[in-house]
């Protein structure tokens, strides 16, 4: 079945650094890929998307370029600030009944002034 | 624009009592409509997920049930609740057409059973 696996946390940064959260999939066609970030205490929010190879989602600062040759959908931000401090989940979606996402196990991020 | 109700937002209830989570979409028709659970320090489970009115299909065996009796409204119930059965409870939803559309999840509902 499908699944995706992203790094394990806490990432603890340093505001202005440079922030990457890994993120590979195994699918059996040919997905979307999303990631989603959640505040503390909060519900999940879209926070890009990429629904094609080689497409690159954005968004506040961050992106994301779906690789389908490593089945890669790695979260970049240059430069973060305290308020990004959250948990990251990578997931996709496949064109079967209902859009079921299947989900990352999530990356808490935590950025110090 | 689109909203998506999730109450109530907070629960403590005892081992063994009913639950009833309740969720609702506004804005749109005919939502695919999701409930997943977030264990505390951990990824989501999809729980339930339905397509339609009365269509319900459950994800993994459990304590917890599932209803839709309106097009926008989805139900999450337990007869007798588990202390396993705490967590973070989050409704979602998404548009049926197209296999690439996001969901879209409520505020979440966190139980805490005694």
């Amino acid at each position: 079945g499908d699944s995706v696996t992203q790094m394990e946390g806490p990432v603890t940064l340093s505001e202005e650094a440079f922030l990457t959260i890994n993120c590979t999939y195994t699918a059996t066609g040919y997905p979307s890929l999303f990631w989603y970030v959640q505040y503390p205490g909060e519900g999940l929010q879209l926070l890009l998307k990429a629904t094609k190879a080689d497409d690159k989602g954005s968004n506040k600062g961050f992106e994301a370029t779906y690789r389908k040759e490593t089945t890669s959908f790695h979260l970049e931000k240059g430069s973060v600030q305290v308020s990004d401090s959250a948990v990251y989940f990578c997931a996709l979606s496949e064109k079967a009944a209902g859009n079921k996402l299947t989900f990352g196990g999530g990356t808490r991020v935590l950025v110090k002034p | 624009s689109q909203t998506i109700h999730q109450w109530p937002a907070t629960l403590v209830q005892p081992v063994g009592s009913p639950l009833s989570l309740e969720c609702t979409v506004e804005g749109t028709s005919n939502p695919n409509l999701y409930w997943y659970r977030q264990a505390a320090g951990r990824g989501l489970q999809l729980l339930f997920y339905s397509v339609g009115i009365g269509q319900i299909s459950s994800e993994v065996p459990q304590n917890l049930s599932a209803s839709r009796p309106q097009d926008r409204q989805f139900i999450l119930s337990s007869k007798k609740l588990l202390l396993s059965d705490s967590g973070f409870y989050l409704c979602a939803w998404t548009s049926n057409l197209g296999s690439n559309q996001p969901q879209h999840f409520g505020d979440g509902t966190r139980l805490s059973i005694l």
